[in-house]
């Protein structure tokens, strides 16, 4: 079955300690992204990639780092420097173009102490 | 920057009992999503509307984009146990710009 898997579900982490958020998807979408959602505040965008080995700052990327060496994976790295990394984060993907919507991953909840 | 602002923000309904979930957007809306969500879990796609006046339906769920696109509602009829979640709706804009997201709505829904 084709989908966006993600992983782990939950991930605890010292404050300081860099972790990376796995994000791979067997969809053959080009595009991918990073959201992080915290209480009542919705979903805000991190960063996105439209296309292998390019990727855009979103709305609140400071403290945190993306590659986008493979189509299939789109890790995500909270770097120390992310004041409150304390979240929910959702990957998704969607093909190019307008032609189909978002499909979003089972998400990871990271949380930093 | 787009904004999409939803009401309500949550929302207790009896079983059995109809709702509606409203999005505004602060831009004429260039295509509009429907997301579920259940706690702690990922987006489920609804639907989506692009044109002016559309309505689409998928089950006992309506949505609805005004003839402005502006605004578009989410309709629920005879609600069940199994609706509940948080509803958000989704903005994009020319040229495959990610998605816009409202804070959502939270529905509850009671025996």
């Amino acid at each position: 079955d084709g989908g966006i898997t993600q992983s782990p579900k939950y991930l605890f982490r010292k404050e300081g300690q860099n972790v990376t958020l796995s994000c791979e998807q067997n969809l053959n979408h080009d595009a991918m992204y990073w959201y992080r959602q915290d209480p009542g505040q919705g979903l805000r965008l991190i960063y996105y990639s439209q296309i292998v080995n390019d990727f855009q700052k979103g709305d609140i990327a400071e403290g945190y780092s993306v590659s986008r060496e493979k189509k299939e994976s789109f890790p995500l790295t909270v770097t120390s420097a992310q004041k409150n990394p304390t979240a929910f984060y959702l990957c998704a993907s969607s093909t190019s173009g307008t032609a189909g919507y978002p499909y979003f991953g089972p998400g990871t909840r990271l949380t930093v102490t | 920057s787009q904004e999409l602002e939803q009401s309500p923000q949550s929302l207790i309904v009896q079983e059995g009992k109809n709702l509606t979930i409203n999005c505004t957007s602060s831009k004429t809306l260039y295509g509009l999503y429907w997301y579920k969500q259940k706690y702690g879990e990922g987006l489920i796609f609804l639907m989506m509307l692009q044109k002016g006046g559309e309505e689409k339906s998928h089950e006992k769920i309506t949505a609805k984009l005004d003839e402005k696109k502006q605004q578009s509602s989410l309709h629920i009829t005879a609600s069940q146990p199994s609706h509940a979640g948080i509803y958000l709706c989704g903005a994009d804009s020319p040229g495959n710009t990610p998605l816009v997201f409202g804070k959502g709505t939270r529905l509850s829904v009671i025996a």
